[in-house]
Order: C-alpha cells, then sequence, then structure tokens
C-alpha cells in the first residue's frame, strides 16, 4: 500500500517570498503519477501541479515547480513570489496503476502581508 | 463544463436517518471517486468506478454505507443508518482515461454532512 507523509503540518511565508512544501512517499509500482492538490478556505480541492514519475524534468506551473527526486521518493514544492491567495492546505497525493489517489495529511500554508 | 457537480451543499440529519449524496461528474469522464474528508483521518477514497462499474470499494467503512452510478451522469452515496461518527466532508471527483489528461481528478465542492 502507498502511503504518503508529510511532515510540516504548517508553515508561513511572507508575500513574495519563496516557501517549499516537503513530501515523501513509498510506492511498489514502477510507473506513476504525483500530484499537488491546494484546498483553500472554500474547501474547493484544485490541482496545482502534476509530475509522471518517468520524466526526469520537475514539472513547472507558473509559480509552482516541484523538485522530484525518484530514489528517494521526494515529491517537494515550490512556490515562488507567494501570493495572499496561496493561503490554503497543500495536499500531496501519489498514484498508481490503479487510478486510486493516495493523499498525504495535509501542510497548513499562511502567507502573510 | 459546470465541472463535477454535488448535491447538497450542507446537509443535516439526525441520528439514524437516511442520507443521499449526489454526484454529477464532467460530461465525458469515465472515472468517477467518492472520498471522505475528516480532520483525523484526512482524505479518505471510499469507492471508484469506472464506466459506471464499480472498480474498488475496500474503503467503504461499513455496510450502511453504498454506492450506485446508474448512468454516466450521476452516482449516490448513501449512508442508512446515519451516525454521528458519520460527520465529514464527502467529495465526489471525476477523470477521464486519455494520454493527455489522464489520472487528473476533478473535484466537486463537497457536501458537508453533520450528523446530530
Amino acid at each position: 500500500a502507498q502511503t504518503v507523509t508529510q511532515s510540516q503540518p504548517e508553515m508561513s511565508v511572507q508575500e513574495a517570498e519563496t516557501v517549499t512544501l516537503s513530501c515523501t512517499y513509498d510506492t511498489s509500482e514502477s510507473n506513476y503519477y504525483l500530484f499537488w492538490y491546494k484546498q483553500p478556505p472554500s474547501r474547493q480541492m484544485i490541482l496545482v501541479i502534476r509530475q509522471e514519475a518517468y520524466k526526469q524534468q520537475n514539472a513547472t506551473e507558473n509559480r509552482f515547480s516541484v523538485n522530484f527526486q525518484k530514489a528517494a521518493k521526494s515529491f517537494s514544492l515550490k512556490i515562488s513570489d507567494s501570493q495572499l491567495g496561496d493561503t490554503a492546505m497543500y495536499f500531496c497525493a501519489p498514484q498508481g496503476g490503479s487510478e486510486k489517489l493516495v493523499f498525504g495529511k495535509g501542510t497548513k500554508l499562511t502567507v502573510n502581508p | 463544463d459546470a465541472g463535477v457537480i454535488q448535491s447538497p451543499r450542507h446537509e443535516v440529519t439526525e441520528m439514524g436517518q437516511e442520507v443521499t449524496l449526489r454526484c454529477k461528474p464532467i460530461s465525458g469522464h469515465d472515472y468517477l471517486f467518492w472520498y471522505r474528508q475528516t480532520m483525523m483521518r484526512g482524505l479518505e477514497l471510499l469507492i471508484y468506478f469506472n464506466n459506471n462499474v464499480p472498480i474498488d470499494d475496500s474503503g467503504m467503512p461499513e455496510d450502511r454505507f453504498s454506492a450506485k452510478m446508474p448512468n454516466a451522469s450521476f452516482s449516490t452515496l448513501k449512508i442508512q443508518p446515519s451516525e454521528p461518527r458519520d460527520s465529514a466532508v464527502y467529495f465526489c471527483a471525476s477523470s477521464l482515461a486519455h494520454f493527455e489528461t489522464k489520472n487528473i481528478q476533478y473535484f466537486g465542492a463537497g457536501t458537508r454532512l453533520s450528523v446530530l
């Protein structure tokens, strides 16, 4: 079974600064996807970024990028130029061949003005 | 597209009552997922369907929970009888098995269930 660890329950960052959220996971799959979702106070789950495990190049999406270390099973999310609207819970979720997402416990990120 | 639509947004009921949560997936999507979110257990997958067929219901907590997908545009999650420990936010998500969009799950706004 897949397990996901997000070791930072809460983090805070000043507006315009950079923050990195960590995630480690365990999987027996050889090919899989990894996701970061955000959940703002509205509780809507929103996809932030996706990484395909067979791709060595780290995914980027505007201010969001990942540092994917397959051997270490590490998948961290970097948010550059943080904005107030980035305040949310962030969930790391690997996915194996069964289509199932396994979510971590989440990191609560607060962006301060 | 309107996205994944869940109803109701909020449900308050009394212990022992039957509760039915509804979900309309994104048109054309062939996977549908039901999740439950609580403070203690986080986000848990309850069951998922592929082409209206239940594939994995190992996350369904007990026989009081049942889910159906009678057609490609509608699914229900039913709890009968409901108990206070069922209080949670229930999410529905859908995805499309296509090489460009494969594995990306799109979530509804969730139903907050309170069982008194």
